[in-house]
């Protein structure tokens, strides 16, 4: 069975642009949540989707967004890029009764 | 509010020798699930294990073991005759379950092993 996949692997961006993550689930996974880590931060939960809802969101300001399509692959937009956005995205899923988590190979996503 | 400490912030071990990853958590809930990822230089978080609250059975897996203590609110990992692709950090981390459903890891700061030859 595949693995969580997300695209692109490395992303370089300019302050004040936008910028989109891919994550596809492994097949059968409905939620899917994200991550951000920073050496500064460590591992900071973004938010969670299922069934193309968002179901939990972590203390994050709004210009970080996410969706789900129908066939569960998630989207994350983060708009008016900053510096401190930069960091390393990831996406994990997982089936509901078993809250195991299984993690992509991120998005280094840098911001200059 | 839920909390996970990796007080060891760094370890380094000769190949062979045996080491401890200690976790320490906090938490009200009285159901949840604690986790023990790795993560080597390539960024990919690799799950290791899963316990949940109800559960305290020591489990061993090849040269990975775990101590699941409720008492101490601790969760300890230990490699046994470490070897040099051992060499990662290590995160534990602790399952937030909502009311709703939904999975929320809240994660430790990690614990860097080097095992060297």
């Amino acid at each position: 069975k595949a693995g969580v996949t997300q695209t692109p692997r490395y992303l370089i961006k300019t302050r004040g642009q936008q910028v989109t993550l891919s994550c596809s689930p492994i097949s059968g996974h409905r939620s899917v949540s994200w991550y951000q880590q920073t050496p500064g931060q460590g591992l900071q939960f973004l938010f969670e989707y299922f069934s193309e809802t968002q179901r939990n969101k972590g203390n994050f300001p709004g210009r970080f967004s996410g969706r789900q399509f129908s066939n569960s692959r998630s989207e994350m937009n983060v708009s008016t890029l900053e510096l401190g956005d930069s960091a390393l995205y990831l996406c994990a899923s997982s089936l509901e009764r078993d809250r195991e988590s299984y993690f992509g190979p991120g998005t280094r996503l840098t911001v200059t | 509010a839920q909390k996970v400490t990796q007080a060891q912030t760094e370890i380094s071990v000769v190949e062979k020798e045996d080491v401890t990853l200690d976790c320490v958590y906090e938490t009200r809930d009285t159901t949840y699930y604690l986790f023990w990822y790795k993560q080597p230089p390539s960024g990919e978080l690799v799950f290791l294990i899963r316990r949940n609250s109800f559960d305290e059975q020591n489990e061993i897996s090849g040269r990975y073991s775990w101590n699941f203590q409720k008492s101490t609110s601790s969760f300890n990992f230990t490699i046994t005759a470490s070897q040099v692709v051992d060499s990662a950090v290590y995160f534990c981390a602790l399952s937030e379950l909502f009311t709703g459903g939904g999975n929320k890891l809240t994660f430790g700061t990690g614990t860097q092993l080097k095992v060297e030859l």
